[in-house]
């Protein structure tokens, strides 16, 4: 059974970093591409950020290219976000999603919450 | 960035009607266009991919057209438990973007 385990959220103030971590299991990681999808509270959905299964290219959204890193270890089976100079608006829900071909998601997290207020 | 531009942002609907959502993207992006439903408090759950491919075990009344820039998702005979927001989702590349959201009302 494919499950992707979301955790690391929680409440920081403005300026901090967070890691994000998704731990997968039930396929094999390293033939996905994986990716960050995230929706702040009574809003749409918005892409972040995915990567290529033997992570040699990675991109982002504008909104945090400079400030979010992504990246994964194939040996855990874990894909990773690290978030730098967290503002308000980047408070949302936080989803790692499984990109079947790099195309559509077929599998996602149940989500983690990050939380950015002083 | 490909911006996907999704409408109506809001439908209220009586059951049995069709309903019909529309996204255009702002480039060309051949069929890598994908409908998802999300329910409150639920992550997203895929119903179309690639522009028409039914996905597994989403019901027959669910069904996607279009390619290029324009693109349609139709809900024949609407049901209760088709309440939702739905979403259109492009994958040209890395950098994907989803549209704004549909959310669909039960009258």
């Amino acid at each position: 059974e494919v499950q992707l385990l979301e955790s690391g959220g929680g409440l920081v103030q403005p300026g901090e970093s967070l890691r994000l971590s998704c731990t997968v299991s039930g396929f094999s990681f390293s033939s996905y591409v994986m990716g960050w999808v995230r929706q702040a509270p009574g809003k749409g959905l918005e892409w972040v950020s995915g990567m290529t299964g033997i992570g040699n290219n990675a991109d982002y959204a504008d909104s945090v290219k400079g400030r979010f890193t992504i990246s994964r270890d194939n040996s855990r089976n874990t894909m990773y976000l690290q978030m730098s100079s967290l503002r308000a608006d980047d408070t949302a829900i936080y989803y790692c999603a499984r990109l079947f071909s790099g195309s559509y998601v077929d599998y996602w997290g149940q989500g983690t919450l990050v939380a950015v207020s002083s | 960035e490909v911006v996907l531009t999704q409408s109506p942002e809001f439908q209220s609907v009586t059951p049995k009607e069709k309903v019909t959502i529309t996204c255009r993207a702002s480039q060309n992006i051949g069929n890598n266009l994908h409908w998802y439903q999300q329910k409150p408090d639920q992550s997203p759950k895929l119903l179309i991919k690639f522009a028409s491919q039914s996905f597994s075990g989403v019901p027959s009344r669910f069904s996607g057209s279009g390619s290029g820039t324009d693109f349609t998702l139709t809900i024949d005979s609407l049901e209760v438990e088709d309440a939702a927001t739905y979403y259109c989702h492009q994958s040209s590349g890395l950098r994907q973007t989803f549209g704004g959201g549909t959310k669909v009302e039960i009258k």
